[in-house]
């Protein structure tokens, strides 16, 4: 099927701003991972979902970050008073299950906050 | 803490010449260790793994890399390159035995002369 798929492709919004980031993982992958990357580093670990709980929220970096995943698939991470030092990358990915299954990465949400 | 450090920000290299990407990580115990590859517009794509048993793995695309313990090394090498390996490659760990919280290398960019 297809592979994993994030919304919106680019995301430009004004400082203080709210936005959503949606993630669809591939079908039937039970962990969906979010990181962020931003210019010039690697991606960082924000939260994992096992089904529809976060196992693993440890790399949000202050609560104006907040994800779900409802139904157990589709995703969407929440920032909340968005501020400029959030621009970045947004990925999202998903594997079969959550040990040592290889994880397959969407093409990321670049997020601009003005 | 864990971490993973590729030395290398940038390697220019000539089409057809060999290529050694360098990787460190920094943990007690070994981890589960892989290489992805991300070109522009494009999201991360594995590579290779290394989860235990032949340190000499096989990946896609005519990559390798060999686990080095005693140095704490997975280096990534192709005998050839080719102008479409030009990219961002990103060595990451992760905590055997955990799920698969990926941390990232700040990443190695590649450009391939002609």
């Amino acid at each position: 099927g297809a592979g994993v798929s994030q919304t919106p492709s680019n995301k430009v919004t004004e400082k203080g701003k709210y936005v959503e980031l949606r993630c669809d993982p591939i079908s039937g992958h039970t962990a969906l991972y979010w990181y962020r990357q931003s210019l010039g580093q690697g991606p960082e670990f924000l939260i994992y979902f096992q089904g529809t709980g976060a196992a693993d929220d440890s790399g949000l970096p202050n609560d104006r970050f907040f994800a779900v995943r409802p139904e157990g698939s589709v995703s969407t991470l929440k920032i909340q008073r968005t501020e400029r030092g959030d621009s970045a990358v947004y990925l999202c990915a998903s594997s079969m299950t959550s040990g040592g299954d290889e994880q397959f990465f969407g093409p990321g949400t670049r997020l601009t906050v003005l | 803490a864990q971490s993973v450090t590729q030395p290398d920000i940038h390697i220019t290299v000539s089409e057809g010449a060999s290529l050694e990407l360098r990787c460190n990580y920094s943990y007690g115990a070994t981890p589960y260790l892989f290489w992805y590859v991300q070109s522009p517009g494009q999201g991360l794509q594995l590579l290779l793994k290394y989860f235990s048993g032949d340190t000499l793995v096989q990946g896609i695309k005519g990559f390798e890399a060999e686990f080095k313990r005693s140095q704490s090394s997975f280096n990534l090498r192709k005998p050839s390159v080719h102008w479409s390996d030009a990219a961002e490659y990103f060595c990451a760990v992760v905590i055997s035995g955990g799920y698969n919280k990926l941390i990232f290398g700040a990443g190695t960019r590649l450009a391939v002369h002609p």
